[in-house]
């Protein structure tokens, strides 16, 4: 199986901060790389599909970028709702794995 | 605008049985394929299953793989997880998702929790 690697798997940040969270897959995945949002008690939320196409509805403040096997998210201009665990995901195999996690925490 | 309801949750004995269903609408379920994942208590998310759209097509992770059985009824839009030799690490609340254009899950269910006790 594909294995996901997230980090940092926390960091806390202050509004108006640029965030950036790693995604990185243990073989090339070309660009079948996912984000979703969780927030307590919630269902996950895709935020942005094949690495960098930004779901509707979802704020342009986040983005994301790269190819193969490095992957990032990027939160500019952090906001308090933004507080929540975020997880990559590749769709390259038949069995679609996730990182472990990175929560986001507002100071 | 799509609806995903899982049901069929509860406490079960470690070693028995349970089935899982998520109801759809909003969408046309027939020419979509869903997943199954699942997120245990205070931990990260974990893929478990996904089917195609027709049926044909199975697969599983690893740790599930020949104790969880993926299925659906495109006549009732709705698609299964049984689940047999339910284990302690089990215990989870578990999602149906939509498999979206661009291989991704675009949109889930609220979840069901089951948990294995004795």
């Amino acid at each position: 199986d594909i294995q996901m690697t997230q980090s940092p798997s926390s960091l806390s940040a202050s509004v108006g901060d640029r965030v950036t969270i790693t995604c990185r897959a243990s073989q090339n995945i070309n660009n079948y790389l996912n984000w979703y949002q969780q927030k307590p008690g919630k269902a996950p939320k895709v935020l942005i599909s094949v690495a960098s196409n930004l779901q509707g509805g979802v704020p342009p403040r986040f983005s994301g970028s790269g190819s193969g096997t490095d992957f990032t998210l990027t939160i500019s201009n952090l906001q308090p709702e933004d507080s929540a665990i975020y997880y990559c995901q590749q769709s390259l195999s038949s069995r679609w794995t996730f990182g472990q996690g990175t929560r986001v925490e507002i100071k | 605008q799509v609806h995903l309801v899982e049901s069929g949750g509860g406490v079960v004995q470690p070693g028995r049985s349970l089935r899982l269903s998520c109801e759809a609408s909003g969408f046309t379920f027939s020419t979509n394929g869903m997943h199954w994942v699942r997120q245990a208590p205070g931990k990260g998310l974990e893929w478990l299953a996904v089917i195609s759209y027709d049926g044909s097509s199975q697969y599983y992770a690893d740790s599930v793989k020949g104790r969880f059985t993926i299925s659906r009824d495109n006549s009732k839009n709705t698609v299964y997880l049984q689940m047999n030799s339910l284990r302690g690490d089990d215990t989870a609340v578990y999602y149906c998702a939509k498999y979206g254009s661009g291989r991704m899950m675009d949109s889930w269910g609220q979840g069901v929790l089951v948990t294995v006790s004795s």
